[in-house]
């Protein structure tokens, strides 16, 4: 089946520690996102990449870092400088087809900050 | 800054009854609309995109929109408890950019 597949569902950060949320889709998709969404609110853009080994901030970028060494994959790193990480953070993708804009979701990562 | 406005809701209606969510955008360059649905802890499903003037019908789902009121809407015909999630608004106006609404909770009361 294709699709894009989240990992871990869940996942716990620790003060100071970084850690790496994956993303891989099969839909041979060339556009990823990274979102991050909090409750009550819009998703807001955190990282975008169009092609492999190209990427572009979006509009909450700080703290956040990602590698597009791959097409399948899209990693997010959440660093220590992100002071505020709880949030459900959701990976998507599109072709790049400009006449099919549609943009498809992963299942997202719920983060914590223990 | 261009934005998308969404009523957050609740909007409550009576199972069968038809719901309508709206939707207004501040990009007048803006081309593709879509509405996805969000369960409560879900990610959000792609339901309808709608690329230009009047209507698009999809079984029970209707998506209109107006580029010079610069309004999108979504009606939703012969409403199902199970149609009760949020509704979330987008928006793309090229360079591989959307923009999101917040959302409207729709209740579908049985």
């Amino acid at each position: 089946d294709g699709g894009i597949t989240q990992s871990p569902k869940y996942l716990f950060r620790k003060e100071g520690q970084n850690v790496t949320l994956s993303c891989e889709q099969n839909l041979n998709h060339d556009a990823m996102y990274w979102y991050r969404q909090d409750p009550g609110q819009g998703l807001r853009l955190i990282y975008y990449s169009q092609i492999v080994n190209d990427f572009q901030k979006g509009d909450i970028a700080e703290g956040y870092s990602v590698s597009r060494e791959k097409k399948e994959s899209f990693p997010l790193t959440v660093t220590s400088a992100q002071k505020n990480p709880t949030a459900f953070y959701l990976c998507a993708s599109r072709e790049a087809r400009v006449s099919n804009e549609k943009l498809f979701f992963g299942s997202g990562t719920q983060l914590s900050v223990l | 800054q261009k934005e998308v406005e969404q009523n957050s809701g609740p909007l409550s209606v009576p199972e069968g009854a038809i719901a309508s969510l709206n939707c207004t955008y501040s990009d007048r360059g803006s081309q593709s609309f879509f509405w996805y649905r969000q369960y409560s802890g879900k990610s959000p499903e792609l339901i309808m995109s709608i690329y230009s003037n009047g209507d698009k019908e999809d079984g029970r789902f209707t998506a209109q929109l107006n580029k010079a009121s610069q309004y999108v809407s979504l009606l939703i015909r012969d409403s199902q408890p199970s149609d009760s999630a949020t509704y979330l608004c987008a928006v793309y106006s090229g360079t591989y950019k959307y923009i999101f609404g917040t959302g409207t909770r729709l209740k579908v009361l049985a």
